[in-house]
C-alpha cells in the first residue's frame, strides 16, 4: 500500500502565477482534505472533497479551489500565487466516520 | 469556536528521561483526537487515535489519554531517545464536520543525546 502521495514535493512560483498541486489517497479512502501549514504553526484546514464535490471548506479565499476524480485523487489550484501562500501543503485521505485519518509528505511551496 | 493549545511549545530533555507533552481544546463535543509527529519539512505521521469514547490508548513507548470534560490530552512518552526528536501535534475532529480537523501548533521535542 503505497498511502497517501503527493507530487510535487517543492514547487517555486512568481507571485500572481497559479499552482496545481496533486493527491493520492490511501488505497480505499474515499475523502482528501487539503491543508496549508505555514512555518511554526499547526495545519490548517483548506477544503474536503468526497464524491467529487467540495464538503467541507475552511477560511480561505476563493483563489483555492480544488477538484477530486473518479479515482478519488485530487488536485488543489491556487491562483494569483501571494509571498503569503508560501506554505507545506498537506493532504490527507479517510474513509468513513471515527477512522484516522493518513497524511501525505506534504509539497512545499515557495512563492517569491 | 473550537481552538487547540498545545504546552509547552518547545521541550529539550536528556535522553532516557519520560515526558509528557500537553494538548487542550476548548469545546468537548469531538469525534476524536489524534497525536501526530513530524519530522522537519515532512508530513505528517499518525501515533495514536482516541475515540471520544476512549481514555487512552497505547502504542509501544507511547501512551494518550483522553479527558474530554476537562478538555485535555496528554502523550506521555517513556524513555525517550534522540530519534523521538521532531514536532508532535495533537488535532481533534469536530462531530459536526465530518472530517474538519483542528490542529494544535505543536510542541518541538530534541532529545539530547
Amino acid at each position: 500500500d503505497a498511502g497517501v502521495t503527493q507530487s510535487p514535493t517543492h514547487l517555486i512560483k512568481t507571485r500572481g502565477q497559479q499552482v496545481t498541486l496533486r493527491c493520492s489517497p490511501k488505497s480505499g479512502h474515499d475523502t482528501v482534505s487539503w491543508y496549508q501549514q505555514a512555518l511554526g504553526q499547526g495545519p490548517q484546514f483548506i477544503f474536503q472533497y468526497y464524491e467529487e464535490e467540495e464538503r467541507q471548506r475552511g477560511n480561505f479565499p476563493d483563489r483555492f479551489s480544488g477538484h477530486q476524480f473518479p479515482n478519488y485523487s485530487s488536485e488543489l489550484n491556487v491562483n494569483a500565487l501571494l509571498l503569503g501562500d508560501s506554505a507545506l501543503y498537506l493532504c490527507a485521505s479517510i474513509t468513513g466516520l471515527n477512522t484516522e485519518a493518513f497524511f501525505g509528505q506534504g509539497t512545499r511551496l515557495t512563492v517569491v | 469556536k473550537q481552538e487547540v493549545t498545545q504546552i509547552p511549545a518547545a521541550l529539550s530533555v536528556p535522553e532516557g528521561e519520560n515526558l509528557v507533552l500537553n494538548c487542550s481544546f476548548t469545546d468537548s463535543a469531538i469525534y476524536n483526537l489524534q497525536w501526530f509527529r513530524q519530522d522537519p519539512g515532512k508530513g505528517l505521521t499518525s501515533l495514536l487515535l482516541i475515540q471520544s469514547s476512549q481514555r487512552e490508548q497505547t502504542s509501544g513507548r507511547l501512551n494518550a489519554s483522553l479527558d474530554k470534560s476537562s478538555g485535555r490530552s496528554t502523550l506521555y512518552i517513556a524513555a525517550s531517545q534522540p530519534g523521538d526528536s521532531a514536532t508532535y501535534l495533537c488535532a481533534v475532529r469536530l462531530p459536526t464536520s465530518y472530517d474538519k480537523v483542528i490542529f494544535g501548533p505543536g510542541t518541538s521535542l530534541s532529545v539530547i543525546p
